[in-house]
């Protein structure tokens, strides 16, 4: 199975700076196809996840433009460009490459300094 | 609208069984390869296992502690997701979530989740 690593752990951030999650996969995320199939998720306090980048890159609608996602083979990155108190919760990276079975980051808790 | 919404959750023994039910409304399951995540309190989430939509074969796949006594179904005319829950350990306790858990730039949907509790 993909294991999937996140840093860090946890991120208390400054409201307007920047901040910025790393998820590295222990092998490459490029499928046959040419696709590489990771997604980011937010879960902020008492809700479910929603999905926030797909294929690495791609926002979904409705997420704000101070997300973004860069990365390619097993490196990855979610950046947010400048925080604001909405963004407080927890990220996770989840690969859908090599399926099954998915697998996820372990998680990164964003919260305000 | 679309929601996808969980029931069936509760307290069971060890050993025990149950049945979750995830109704969608505002959109078709039909065509939808659907999934269920859990997350233990506290925790990360886990993938339990999926089902393909019938025209891909309505086949099922299972995460490994779960593989053998999870069995996912649907039912398509009801707009419905299953997962029938067998021989359930303590660390099974978990809010379980219904979801399409796509990778491609169609919309992504979750339900509201519903918590399950193995304990004597």
């Amino acid at each position: 199975d993909v294991v999937m690593t996140q840093s860090p752990l946890s991120l208390p951030v400054t409201l307007g700076q920047p901040a910025s999650i790393s998820c590295r996969s222990s092998q490459s995320l490029v499928h046959s196809d040419g696709n590489t199939y990771l997604n980011w998720f937010q879960q902020r306090p008492g809700q479910s996840p929603r999905r926030l980048i797909y294929k690495v890159s791609n926002r979904d609608s409705g997420v704000p433009d101070r997300f973004s996602g860069s990365g390619s083979g097993t490196d990855f990155t979610l950046k947010i460009g400048r925080v604001e108190a909405e963004d407080v919760g927890v990220y996770y990276c989840m690969q859908g490459t090599h399926w099954p079975p998915v697998t996820f980051g372990p998680g990164t808790k964003v919260d305000i300094k | 609208e679309v929601q996808l919404v969980e029931s069936g959750g509760g307290l069971v023994k060890p050993g025990g069984s149950l049945r979750l039910s995830c109704a969608a409304s505002g959109f078709t399951i039909i065509n939808a390869w659907m999934s269920w995540v859990r997350q233990a309190p506290g925790k990360g989430l886990e993938w339990v296992g999926r089902i393909k939509s019938k025209t891909d074969g309505g086949t099922t796949d299972y995460a490994a502690p779960v593989k053998g006594r999870f069995t996912i179904s649907r039912d398509d005319s009801k707009n419905t997701l299953y997962l029938q829950m067998n021989s359930l350990k303590t660390e099974d306790t978990a809010v379980y979530y219904c979801t399409t858990l796509r990778m491609t730039s169609f919309s992504d949907y979750w339900g509201q989740g519903t918590l399950v509790t193995v304990s004597s």
